[in-house]
């Protein structure tokens, strides 16, 4: 089946800085999510892509969907203590859209 | 708060034992997905529903079953449970439509069975 690599595993920043993580995928998909986890809490959907090349911001959060439909970034600027978490992306392929999830960025975020 | 809930939060039980997990989706999502998150594999796809119709399915045991009623919440039954079962179990949903990839998450109920 699919894979979904993602990196890196984890990243350690200073309050502040930006950062950027991306998932890459041995197959060509039509949608990337991206979604934030919480210790003990669901995924929260951040962005969703759906066209090759689209780039989409939510506020601080800016996703890219690749050129080759097989990869996606996601970049944090000026990040703050609340980014602290888990990143996943997320892929749905076929027609019943279950997603396939990376292993996922932990992000922590030094004050 | 995503609209999409899940109950209960916590379940402690017994190994040999049987739960339901019970998730009511967002109002007018028609689709129910599960999925289970564990240490060692992530976030998997278990299974979905969409209008009481049982539409994919995917890493699910045959220990496991789901269902979807009428109202269109959904419960996922687990039995003869073993201590591999411990895990969170998240229901997602998503609404009809050209964008059903879209899916909001649940709290999860972090299953612990001892």
């Amino acid at each position: 089946g699919q894979q979904l690599n993602q990196s890196p595993q984890s990243m350690f920043i200073q309050e502040g800085e930006d950062v950027s993580m991306n998932c890459t995928s041995s197959s060509i998909f039509n949608t990337w999510l991206w979604y934030k986890q919480d210790p003990g809490e669901g995924p929260v959907l951040l962005i969703a892509l759906y066209k090759a090349g689209e780039l989409t911001s939510n506020g601080r959060l800016t996703a890219q969907f690749g050129i080759t439909r097989k990869d996606s970034f996601l970049n944090i600027s000026a990040s703050i203590p609340s980014d602290v978490g888990i990143y996943f992306c997320a892929q749905s392929w076929g027609s019943n859209y279950k997603l396939t999830f990376g292993k996922g960025t932990l992000l922590t975020v030094n004050p | 708060d995503s609209g999409v809930t899940q109950t209960p939060k916590h379940l402690i039980t017994a190994t040999g034992q049987r739960v339901t997990l019970r998730c009511s989706p967002r109002s007018g999502d028609l689709s129910v997905y599960w999925y289970q998150q564990s240490l060692d594999q992530g976030l998997q796809f278990l299974i979905q529903y969409y209008n009481g119709e049982e539409r994919a399915k995917g890493n699910i045991l045959e220990r496991f079953s789901a269902q979807q009623f009428p109202d269109l919440h959904s419960e996922l039954n687990l039995s003869s449970l073993e201590l591999g079962d411990s895990a969170l179990y998240f229901c997602a949903s998503s609404s009809p439509g050209s964008r059903e990839e879209t899916q909001y998450f649940g709290p999860g109920t972090r299953l612990l069975v001892l």
